[in-house]
C-alpha cells in the first residue's frame, strides 16, 4: 500500500495523559499536513512541514500540541495533558510540492477519545 | 453562511438519479479547489479538482462547476450509486486546505 498511513487508528485516553500519533506520508511527498476534524465538521488545519521544517502552525495548535518531522519522512503529533475537548479525528495528508496540482492525499486518521 | 454545527446539510437521492452538491467558498483570491468524499471512519478521498481559470471540469461520472462571480462550486454526480453515499466536502487551497461545510449524500436503492 503506497498511501498515507496513520497509527494508531484509535486511541482512548484519560484526561491529563499524553498521547502521540504517527503519520507516514506517501514516500516521495515532501509536504506533510496535520488536520483535526470534529463530528459534523470539515477538517481544520493544524500545521504543515516542508521536508523537516515546520513552516506554519494554526492558532488551534495550543502549546500542549507539538509536531515533529525529524528526518523529513514520517511525522509525529503529540498532545500533552489531554483535555476532553481534544477528542477528535486527527488526519494527516501529504503532497509533493512540484506536483502540477495542489491536491493533498489523506490518511485514514487517528480517532482520539479523551475520557 | 455560518456553520450549523453538528447538523450537516443532507441530500437524499434515488439510485440512478443525478446528484448536485453545492458549496460556497470564502476567498476570491483562491485559485484551486478540490472536492473530497469522506466515508464514515475514513479520511477524505480526492474526487476531482479545478483551477480558477476554468469554469467546468469533468471526470468519470463527476463534473465540477465553478462560478467565481458568486464564489460557488458544485459537484454533479451522474447515475448516483449506493457506493456514492458519503459526506462530500469542497476545499479551497491557500497552501493549506480550507474546507467548506460538508453535505451528507444518501442514496436510496
Amino acid at each position: 500500500d503506497t498511501g498515507v498511513s496513520q497509527n494508531p487508528r484509535h486511541k482512548i485516553t484519560k484526561r491529563g495523559q499524553n498521547v502521540t500519533f504517527r503519520c507516514d506520508p506517501i514516500s516521495e511527498h515532501n509536504r506533510l499536513y496535520w488536520y483535526r476534524q470534529t463530528l459534523g465538521q470539515g477538517p481544520e488545519f493544524l500545521t504543515y512541514f516542508q521536508n523537516e521544517a515546520q513552516l506554519e502552525k494554526s492558532r488551534l495548535l495550543s502549546d500542549r500540541f507539538s509536531a515533529e518531522r525529524p528526518k523529513g519522512s514520517f511525522s509525529t503529533l503529540e498532545i500533552q495533558r489531554t483535555e476532553q475537548g481534544d477528542s477528535a479525528m486527527y488526519l494527516c495528508a501529504s503532497r509533493w510540492d512540484r506536483d502540477f496540482t495542489d491536491t493533498q492525499y489523506f490518511g485514514p486518521g487517528t480517532r482520539l477519545t479523551v475520557l | 453562511g455560518e456553520s450549523v454545527g453538528l447538523h450537516l446539510p443532507t441530500l437524499s437521492v434515488q439510485e440512478g438519479d443525478n446528484s448536485i452538491i453545492n458549496c460556497a467558498y470564502s476567498n476570491s483570491a483562491s485559485d484551486y479547489f478540490i472536492w473530497y468524499k469522506q466515508e464514515s471512519g475514513k479520511g477524505p478521498q480526492f474526487i476531482i479538482d479545478i483551477r480558477s481559470n476554468m469554469d467546468k471540469r469533468q471526470g468519470q461520472r463527476v463534473t465540477v462547476l465553478l462560478n467565481k462571480t458568486v464564489k460557488h462550486l458544485s459537484l454533479q454526480i451522474a447515475a448516483t450509486q449506493p457506493g456514492d453515499s458519503a459526506v462530500y466536502f469542497c476545499a479551497e487551497t491557500r497552501g493549506k486546505l480550507i474546507f467548506g461545510q460538508g453535505t451528507e449524500l444518501s442514496v436510496k436503492p
